[in-house]
């Protein structure tokens, strides 16, 4: 158990709904990421966040949004979904962000997102 | 953009036998991590690789790093069916905090 959780564990939606994913770091833990992971891209990096501030995105697209709360926990919005949009979803934290520390990050167990 | 190559992406492995998988990536960065993960499951950290010449060793895996290279490797020794799962490995380039992870190796181990 990395102590990173994520709720629901699974989703099943039809195409053009909405749904949020959400993710509690780990204790003390400043810092989330949110990755897609499906059969056909594989782990893709979707975006991070620092102690309640957008720090850098990566291939996540216009339909999708998150934020972090003062609390630190995340949520990730996905909208207009599309039978693409079906894959596993995780979220994971690390302690510090910068130089020189290590960036090792602990995954969430994950949320499985069935779009139908 | 940052490509993270990782060979081979099948390995079946006799028991007994040992084998190496290979991760190769396109940037400069100091920094390679290797996870694991189970069907359907999570990823879970094995190792962190923070300097040229890092090697790190628990039970039968050892992960070491040439950052000049630009290569990692991950050595199993003796192979045994606890550790058939999917390896990956993932590289933080300098000044960047996000990782870029390869495809992964799905490993199975045959008695």
């Amino acid at each position: 158990d990395s102590g990173v959780t994520q709720t629901p564990k699974h989703l099943i939606t039809a195409t053009g709904q909405r749904v949020t994913l959400r993710c509690s770091p780990r204790s003390g833990d400043l810092s989330v990421y949110w990755y897609q992971q499906s059969l056909d891209q594989g782990l893709q990096f979707l975006i991070h966040y620092y102690n309640g501030e957008e720090r850098a995105k990566g291939n996540i697209l216009e339909r999708f949004s998150a934020q972090q709360f003062p609390d630190l926990h995340s949520e990730l919005n996905l909208s207009s979904l599309e039978l693409g949009d079906s894959a596993l979803y995780f979220c994971a934290s690390s302690r510090i962000t910068g130089t020189p520390y290590p960036n090792e990050q602990f995954f969430g167990p994950g949320t499985r997102l069935t779009v139908l | 953009e940052l490509k993270v190559e990782q060979n081979p992406l099948f390995l079946s492995m006799q028991e007994g036998k040992n084998y190496t998988i290979y991760c190769n990536y396109s940037t400069t960065s100091d920094r390679l991590y290797w996870y694991r993960q189970d069907p359907g499951k999570s990823l879970e950290s094995l190792f962190v690789l923070l300097s040229n010449g890092a090697v790190k060793q628990e039970g039968r895996l050892m992960a070491s790093l040439d950052t000049k290279a630009r290569l990692s490797t991950l050595h199993i020794t003796a192979a045994v069916h606890d550790l058939s799962a999917t390896y990956f490995c993932a590289v933080e380039p300098s000044n960047d905090y996000k990782l870029s992870f390869g495809a992964g190796t799905t490993v199975t181990v045959r008695a």
